[in-house]
């Protein structure tokens, strides 16, 4: 079953503007992470918070955690039409990585 | 050459047969997973290995079998395949249980 749930499902934005995505999740964790997914190829891993961190920068990424309300969210900043693609949250609990069912971000040039 | 190599990257194949698709690595990692993607459900975890003599059940391994021949290879297995079992198939590795994981460009698997 699914961890983390992501919102939105869907994102279409215009070049330039930001993008955000939501991540909840059930139960406490280790760490929660970020991948993307490109069209016909394997997840990559973008940037991993743990569960003492509140917020993480890495490039025009920036994550933040509240676990207070077991949530997450990945803004990306001036969006590029290269930036289209699936973005999925994984939670981790133990040995246990489970990853949400994604949101498909689509910039238009 | 990438770091984690699945093949084959598509197979179309019937009801009943046996199916074996394979995982390589270069990055030395002690971790490897087999995964399931479905539209709107994300992954889902078949099997996992620790090291050569550790295999684990995940969410979902009804129906699969899986062999870790080498710390490098990985390889997951459908006995008699059945249509409920197309998906896109994802194998991934790790240092660490609860660090990043990385991935090959998964294998498309269509069963008639």
């Amino acid at each position: 079953s699914q961890q983390g749930e992501e919102d939105p499902q869907a994102l279409s934005i215009q070049e330039g503007e930001n993008a955000t995505m939501n991540c909840s999740y059930k139960t406490s964790i280790n760490n929660l992470q970020w991948y993307r997914q490109n069209s016909g190829r394997g997840l990559v891993h973008l940037i991993l918070i743990r569960s003492n961190e509140r917020e993480k920068h890495s490039g025009r990424l920036r994550v933040t955690l509240d676990t207070s309300k077991k949530s997450s969210s990945l803004l990306i900043t001036a969006s590029r039409a290269a930036d289209t693609a699936s973005y999925f949250c994984a939670t981790a609990v133990n040995n246990d990585m489970r990853f949400g069912a994604g949101t498909r971000l689509t910039v238009k040039p | 050459d990438a770091d984690v190599t699945q093949t084959p990257r598509n197979r179309i194949t019937k009801t009943g047969k046996r199916i074996m698709l394979e995982c390589s690595q270069t990055k030395g990692h002690d971790r490897m997973y087999w995964y399931r993607q479905d539209p709107g459900l994300g992954l889902r975890l078949i099997y996992y290995s620790f090291d050569v003599k550790d295999i684990n059940k995940g969410e979902i391994s009804d129906g699969y079998s899986v062999s870790r021949q080498a710390q490098a290879k990985f390889s997951l297995s459908l006995e008699s395949a059945i249509p409920n079992q197309t998906a896109l198939y994802f194998c991934a590795t790790s240092d660490s249980s609860v660090g990043p994981q990385h991935f090959g460009d998964g294998t498309r698997l269509s069963i008639l």
